[in-house]
């Protein structure tokens, strides 16, 4: 079946860059997503990108998607206490409507 | 409007009790899903419900019964749960294949 993988945590300071990676094995996924959870809460939508785009930008986030990798990675810029969360990547196949998650990343970011 | 929203926000049922949890979104959404998340892992799926219909079913125990009314609101009954399906339970919606889905923010059960 599908797997998807990322690292277990991440650590940053305020303001620098914050790069999650995220690898897949399903090669006919078609939408790619970084969901954020804060403690307690829901998921959060962050962003998509559809699997025949390499680079999607929305303010501070960027995913670059190597398909041929099968490799995924959300950008942070200028990160701040508040994006302290777990980020989960997760691919939707061509099969039909479920969402395949990674294992989350904890991310911290330090003052 | 791009709210799922989920009730109730926490819940402490008996083994023996029987309960419902709520889920409903007005985006016009025909699909809809039930969630459960264990602390530090990531959401399992449970139910997917597309055009109001049962579509996958992930192998779930009797004592979870999904049922979709109409196509903005999804149900959950829980009947003689056990201490171990204590967790999160998310609802989210999309609007069919290969789009987005957004999610509630979830109903935290405690089984005791």
């Amino acid at each position: 079946g599908e797997d998807v993988e990322q690292s277990l945590f991440l650590s940053v300071r305020e303001g620098d860059s914050s790069v999650i990676n995220c690898t897949y094995t399903d090669s006919s996924s078609t939408y790619l997503y970084w969901y954020k959870q804060e403690p307690g809460a829901g998921l959060q939508l962050l962003t998509y990108i559809f699997s025949n785009m390499d680079m999607k930008q929305d303010q501070r986030l960027t995913v670059l998607l190597n398909k041929k990798d099968k490799h995924l990675s959300l950008r942070i810029a200028d990160t701040q206490t508040g994006d302290s969360a777990i980020y989960f990547c997760a691919e939707r196949g061509n099969a039909g409507n479920m969402l395949t998650f990674g294992g989350g990343t904890r991310l911290m970011v330090k003052p | 409007d791009t709210e799922v929203t989920q009730t109730p926000k926490h819940l402490v049922m008996g083994m023996t009790n029987k309960k419902s949890l709520k889920c409903e979104q007005h985006m016009g959404h025909r699909a809809m899903y039930w969630y459960k998340q264990k602390a530090k892992k990531p959401p399992e799926l449970m139910f997917v419900y597309s055009y109001e219909k049962l579509s996958i079913n992930e192998s779930v125990p009797s004592r979870f019964s999904p049922e979709c009314p109409n196509s903005s609101l999804l149900n959950l009954h829980l009947h003689a749960l056990q201490p171990e399906d204590s967790a999160l339970y998310l609802c989210a919606s999309s609007p069919g294949r290969g789009t987005e889905a957004f999610f509630g923010q979830g109903t935290r059960l405690t089984v005791v």
